[in-house]
């Protein structure tokens, strides 16, 4: 079964310095991975996303994943972390579920406090 | 281009009684989800549409929670009689067609609390 596991619940960071969020995930093809943020009472915003080609993907508002099949990892990554950064962070992957349906598979998320 | 709309933002119900969601999705978008946030968790989905059929309902709780888009456009969430675990966001996202290449765009969510 397709399935993402973030292993950090919470993560605290001061800011400017730099943030790396972990994502594991189980698939047995080639997976789609995501990564969403959710600040409060917001739904989510799409990050970034690999499909394929290069393994390391840029995303908006300075973030940066690298695709690991080794390891089957999925981290995010920002240089230098900004107040406005704080929310909830999914990683996801897609997959194609029943009746030939796709949907996404969330993991359950990190929190991260930026603090002065 | 306006996002995925939803209503109500807030319900609060107490429990045994009815409640219904409502989204509009992103114009010409063919595919349709519903996904339920529990407190702490990842999104799960609940139903998926593609126009106005079901593609999935495997984890919908059908003896409870309902769905449906009529013309392929709005949908409609029921839960009837609510229960005190259906208390989480209720996300709604819609993407352009089916398949793995596509962005799924989410909507604000309703946050329903049975008490």
């Amino acid at each position: 079964a397709q399935s993402v596991t973030q292993p950090d619940i919470h993560i605290t960071v001061s800011e400017g310095a730099s943030l790396e969020l972990r994502c594991n995930y189980s698939y047995g093809a080639t997976p789609y991975l995501f990564w969403y943020v959710q600040s409060p009472g917001q739904g989510l915003q799409l990050l970034l996303k690999y499909f394929s080609g290069d393994t390391l993907v840029q995303g908006i508002k300075g973030f940066e994943a690298e695709f690991k099949r080794s390891q089957s990892s999925f981290n995010l990554r920002k240089p230098s972390v900004h107040w406005s950064d704080a929310a909830e962070y999914f990683c996801a992957v897609g997959a194609i579920n029943s009746n030939s349906g796709y949907a996404l598979n969330f993991g359950k998320g990190t929190s991260l406090l930026v603090t002065p | 281009e306006a996002g995925v709309a939803q209503s109500p933002r807030y319900k609060i119900i107490e429990k045994r009684q009815s409640v219904a969601f409502w989204c509009n999705p992103i114009s010409g978008h063919a595919t349709l989800y519903w996904y339920q946030q529990i407190l702490g968790q990842g999104p799960k989905l609940l139903i998926q549409f593609q126009n106005n059929g079901v593609v999935d309902d495997s984890q919908l709780p059908k003896d409870r929670f309902s769905a449906e888009r009529l013309k392929g456009v709005d949908s409609t969430l029921k839960i009837q009689p609510a229960k005190l675990e259906d208390s989480a966001v209720y996300l709604c996202a819609s993407q352009p067609t089916l398949g793995r290449s596509y962005e799924q765009y989410f909507g604000p969510g309703t946050r329903l609390t049975v008490t």
